[in-house]
């Protein structure tokens, strides 16, 4: 019954650290989404994966990379942070088909100092 | 990308009906969805009606769509203190491949 699962849940950076964020689900969906979300603008999409074995960017990719390592799991990875990317981050999934509904993830915190 | 537009905050007192409104601007939307944020915690679906539809009641929410002026609104009947929350619109387009969402609206809900 666990869903969508992303680790960590908090996490400080120094800029031009670099780290992964995690995301695993459970339900077999077909499509995964990394969203970044900031006061006043909402939830903007970073990177997709439509199905396994394929990724496309979203409306905010630079500074991002993503692996679709399987089904299952979708990770976002922050090369050199930056002040910028400090933002709270959601992974979230879908069967990707008529009236699906899309899971969230609790998010991830992360600030960059 | 698409547009989904909502005013960011409304205030309302507890027992009163909330009422928070959407635009989109991709006429090829085939669901349009909201998501309620509690504060620390991810998006949960709260509702979601389909293009075609007019309207769609659940207990305490109903959903009004105007495809025409692509408009979209949430109506909550006898607003809780636990309402207070911010409330996101969703579409998501023919293809399926991606959802877009508002910038959120934020509610407060006075005791």
């Amino acid at each position: 019954n666990a869903g969508v699962t992303q680790t960590p849940k908090f996490q400080v950076l120094k800029t031009g650290q670099s780290m992964t964020l995690q995301c695993a689900q459970d339900m077999n969906h077909n499509s995964m989404y990394w969203y970044r979300q900031d006061p006043g603008m909402g939830l903007r999409l970073i990177y997709y994966s439509a199905s396994e074995g394929t990724t496309d960017k979203g409306e905010v990719p630079n500074g991002y990379n993503v692996s679709r390592l399987n089904k299952r799991e979708f990770s976002l990875r922050l090369e050199s942070a930056a002040p910028s990317q400090t933002s709270v981050y959601f992974c979230a999934s879908t069967l990707r088909q008529a009236g699906t509904e899309a899971f969230f993830g609790q998010g991830t915190r992360l600030t960059v100092v | 990308g698409e547009d989904v537009e909502q005013s960011l905050f409304l205030s309302v007192r507890e027992g009163d009906s909330s009422v928070i409104n959407c635009t989109y601007t991709d006429s090829s939307s085939t669901y349009l969805y909201w998501y309620k944020q509690e504060p620390g915690a991810g998006l949960q679906l709260l509702t979601y009606i389909f293009s075609n539809m007019d309207m769609k009641q659940d207990q305490r929410l109903t959903v009004l769509l105007n495809k025409k002026d692509k408009h979209l609104s949430l109506r909550i009947a006898d607003t809780q203190t636990g309402d207070s929350a911010i409330y996101f619109c969703a579409e998501i387009l023919y293809n399926f491949n991606k959802f877009y969402f508002g910038s959120g609206t934020k509610l407060n809900v006075k005791p």
